[in-house]
């Protein structure tokens, strides 16, 4: 059986950073695209961006581009993304899903940004 | 990049009744490998997505075969034939062929 966990709720700082992890069971990440989605309050998904851990390769969406740093750690099966310079409307869910049609998600990481 | 547009973004259902939702995209999402990259979740309150169909008419392991999609390049649905409690959430489209992957903005299922 898949399963994505992803690490637990994280209260940032503006201005600082978090990473978030992402340790998938049952599945290579070698071998598959590893996607990061996010979901601000009462809104709809927004697609941050893609590793593909075999090669190290990302793409990013736009404006997330100076926001989130993906990376991949194939020995321990698991991805991460770092979000820096923390502002409040980074305050979101976000999720990580696996493969080219999102067929696998993490139950998500809730981030608030607050001082 | 690609634009989706989810239409409606609220529908009202009864228990039993057919519905189909939409999803229109700026762009042909037929890929040069011949492959359509179009796809539909399902988030349930609370929860986290789950997919439902798979290049636009795949059904996923596991899924009710009440749900089905079709279409090809930019005009897209998925229907769902017979309506059960446990449909109701929101639903994406999410498109793959053109990088950045893109988002539809959702459409709401709720009970009548």
């Amino acid at each position: 059986e898949v399963q994505l966990q992803q690490s637990g709720a994280e209260l940032g700082k503006p201005g600082t950073s978090v990473k978030l992890s992402c340790k998938v069971s049952g599945y290579n990440i070698r071998n598959t695209y590893m996607h990061w989605v996010n979901q601000r309050p009462g809104k709809g998904l927004e697609w941050i961006g893609r590793i593909d851990p075999a090669n190290g390769n990302t793409i990013y969406a736009e404006k997330f581009k100076s926001k989130a740093t993906l990376t991949a750690d194939t020995s321990s099966n698991t991805a991460y993304m770092q979000l820096s310079q923390l502002k409040s409307d980074d305050t979101a869910i976000y999720f990580c899903a696996m493969n080219h049609w999102f067929a696998y998600w993490g139950q998500g990481t809730l981030v608030t940004v607050s001082s | 990049d690609v634009v989706l547009t989810q239409t409606p973004p609220t529908l009202s259902a009864t228990i039993g009744q057919s519905v189909s939702i939409s999803c229109r995209s700026s762009q042909s999402l037929l890929h040069s490998n011949g492959n359509t990259y179009l796809h539909w979740l399902l988030q349930r309150p609370g929860q986290s997505p789950q997919l439902l169909i798979y290049l636009v008419s795949r059904l996923e392991s596991g899924v009710p075969n009440r749900f089905s999609g079709s279409g090809s390049g930019t005009d897209f649905t998925l229907k769902i034939s017979g309506v059960e409690a446990e449909d109701l959430g929101v639903y994406y489209c999410v498109q793959g062929t053109h990088a950045p992957w893109t988002f539809g903005g959702g459409t709401k299922l709720e009970l009548k």
